[in-house]
C-alpha cells in the first residue's frame, strides 16, 4: 500500500523558513516523479512543484520560484520542499503526491497523496 | 502558462441525477487533462487521466469526454458518496495548472 507522509508544517513568522518533508512507503520511492500541491484555506488546489525520479529535472510554480526548492532522498525515501522567504499567502494545507507511472516526467498525472501538513504565515 | 477554466463553480443535485461538469483550457493540450475528487478534510483523489480513462477502482458511472480544448467530467448517476469537489489538471506542461473547482452539493 502506497503512504505518504508530510510533516514540517507549523505557524512561521512572515520573511521565515520552513522544510517539510514527506516519508514514502510502499513503492519504488525513485522511479517515480513527486509533486508539493498546496491548498490555501477554504480555496481551490494550487500545484507548487515537481522533481523527476532521480532528481534532475525539477519546475515550480512562478508564485514559489526562487522561494522555494524541492529536492528529495532516494536512499531514504523522503521528498523534501525548502521554503523561503515566506509570506502571509503561502499559508495553506502542503500535500505531496506521487506521479502515476515511473519515469513519465512530463505528463504525469497524480495517483496518490498523502494527507497534508498545515503552513500558517502569520505575525 | 495554461489557464483551466472549469464550470460551473458549485451544482445543486439529488442523488440519481446526470451532472457534468466542464473545463476548458486556454491551449491545445490533446488529452492531458485529470479530474480529481476531494471531500472536506480529505486529500485530493485520482478519477480520470488522460481525459477519459478511469482510475483503478473508480465506479463507472463516471466517465470523461474531450473535445478541442473542452474538457467533461459526467457522472451519470449520483451517489451520496459523490457530493464533493471536484478539479480538472492540466498534464501538458509545466507549470500544472487545476481548474478552480467545482461543490457538487444535495439539492
Amino acid at each position: 500500500e502506497v503512504r505518504l507522509l508530510e510533516s514540517g508544517g507549523r505557524l512561521v513568522q512572515p520573511g521565515g523558513s520552513l522544510r517539510l518533508s514527506c516519508a514514502a512507503s510502499g513503492f519504488m520511492f525513485k522511479t517515480f516523479d513527486m509533486n508539493w500541491v498546496r491548498q490555501a484555506p477554504g480555496k481551490g488546489l494550487e500545484w507548487v512543484s515537481v522533481i523527476s525520479a532521480g532528481g534532475g529535472g525539477t519546475d515550480y510554480a512562478d508564485s514559489v520560484k526562487g522561494r522555494f526548492s524541492i529536492s528529495r532522498d532516494n536512499s531514504n525515501d523522503i521528498l523534501y520542499l525548502q521554503m523561503d522567504s515566506l509570506r502571509v499567502d503561502d499559508t495553506a494545507t502542503y500535500y505531496c503526491a506521487k506521479g502515476r507511472r515511473p519515469y513519465e516526467y512530463t505528463y504525469h498525472d497524480l495517483d496518490s497523496w498523502g494527507q497534508g501538513t498545515l503552513v500558517s504565515v502569520s505575525s | 502558462d495554461i489557464q483551466m477554466t472549469q464550470s460551473p463553480s458549485s451544482v445543486s443535485a439529488s442523488v440519481g441525477d446526470r451532472v457534468t461538469i466542464t473545463c476548458r483550457a486556454s491551449h491545445v493540450i490533446g488529452s492531458r487533462l485529470a479530474w480529481y475528487q476531494q471531500k472536506p478534510g480529505k486529500a485530493p483523489k485520482l478519477l480520470m487521466f488522460a481525459a477519459a480513462s478511469l482510475q483503478s477502482g473508480v465506479p463507472l458511472r463516471f466517465s470523461g469526454n474531450v473535445s478541442g480544448t473542452d474538457f467533461t467530467l459526467t457522472i451519470s448517476s449520483l451517489q451520496p458518496e459523490d457530493f464533493a469537489t471536484y478539479y480538472c489538471q492540466q498534464t501538458y506542461s509545466f507549470p500544472r495548472t487545476f481548474g478552480q473547482g467545482t461543490k457538487v452539493d444535495i439539492k
